[in-house]
C-alpha cells in the first residue's frame, strides 16, 4: 500500500508564475489536509478537503491560493502569481475518516522556492 | 486565539537516560492531540492519536499521557537510542474537529 505522494519534490517558480502542488492521499483515504511550513516556523494548517468538498479552508490565505480533490485525481493546492513570501514547504496528510481520532498520514512535501 | 506550546524547544541528552517533555494546549474546546515524531529531511511520523482524559499510550520505549482538564499532554521517552533522535511535534484539535494548531515542536538530540 503506498504511502501519501506528493509532487514535485522540488517547485522553482519565478515571482508572477502559478504553483501546481499535487497530493495523492493513501488508497482507501478521502480526507486530505494541507499545511505549510515557512521557513524557521512551525507546520501550519491551510486546508482540509474531503472528496469534491472543502471543509475547512480557514488557514489558507485569501488571494491566490486555492485548493481541489476532486471525484478523480490527486488533491491539488494551486498558488497564482507567486510571491517570495509563498517559498515555503508545503505537505499533504491523509486519513481514513473525518475528524481527529485517526492518524493522519504525511507526504514527503513540496518544496517551494520563489526567485 | 488558540495557542499550542511545547517545552523544551530543544533537549540533549545522554544516550540511555530517560526524558520527557510537555505539550500545553487550551483545556477547552478540546477534541484530540496528536503526536508526531519528525525526522530531518523526512516526513512527520504519527506516534499517538489521544483523545480521552486520562489517555496513557505507549508504543515501545515511547509513551504518552493526556490532561485535558489542565490543558497537557507529556512524552517519555525510555532509554534514550541515538535513532529517537528527532523534532516531537504535538498538533491539537478542537472540537470542531477540523481545527488543528500545532506547537512549535522539541527538537531531542540524543549523545552517544
Amino acid at each position: 500500500n503506498a504511502g501519501v505522494m506528493q509532487n514535485p519534490r522540488h517547485l522553482v517558480r519565478r515571482r508572477g508564475q502559478e504553483a501546481r502542488l499535487r497530493c495523492s492521499p493513501m488508497k482507501g483515504h478521502s480526507h486530505v489536509y494541507w499545511y505549510r511550513q515557512l521557513p524557521e516556523e512551525g507546520l501550519k494548517f491551510m486546508v482540509y478537503l474531503q472528496k469534491e468538498n472543502i471543509i475547512d479552508e480557514s488557514g489558507m490565505p485569501k488571494e491566490r491560493f486555492s485548493a481541489e480533490f476532486p471525484k478523480e485525481g490527486p488533491s491539488i493546492l494551486r498558488i497564482q502569481q507567486v510571491v517570495r513570501g509563498d517559498s515555503a514547504a508545503y505537505f499533504c496528510a491523509s486519513s481514513p475518516m473525518t475528524g481527529g481520532n485517526y492518524e493522519q498520514y504525511f507526504g514527503p512535501g513540496t518544496r517551494l522556492t520563489v526567485t | 486565539i488558540l495557542n499550542v506550546e511545547q517545552s523544551p524547544q530543544s533537549l540533549h541528552v545522554q544516550e540511555g537516560d530517560s526524558t520527557n517533555f510537555t505539550c500545553s494546549f487550551p483545556s477547552s474546546n478540546f477534541y484530540a492531540l496528536h503526536w508526531y515524531r519528525w525526522e530531518t529531511a523526512k516526513s512527520p511520523e504519527a506516534l499517538f492519536v489521544m483523545t480521552l482524559n486520562g489517555d496513557e499510550k505507549k508504543k515501545g520505549r515511547i509513551s504518552a499521557t493526556l490532561n485535558t482538564k489542565e490543558g497537557y499532554s507529556y512524552l517519555y521517552i525510555k532509554g534514550s537510542q541515538p535513532e529517537d533522535s528527532a523534532t516531537y511535534l504535538c498538533a491539537f484539535w478542537a472540537s470542531s474537529a477540523s481545527k488543528i494548531i500545532f506547537g512549535s515542536g522539541t527538537r531531542l538530540s540524543i549523545r552517544p
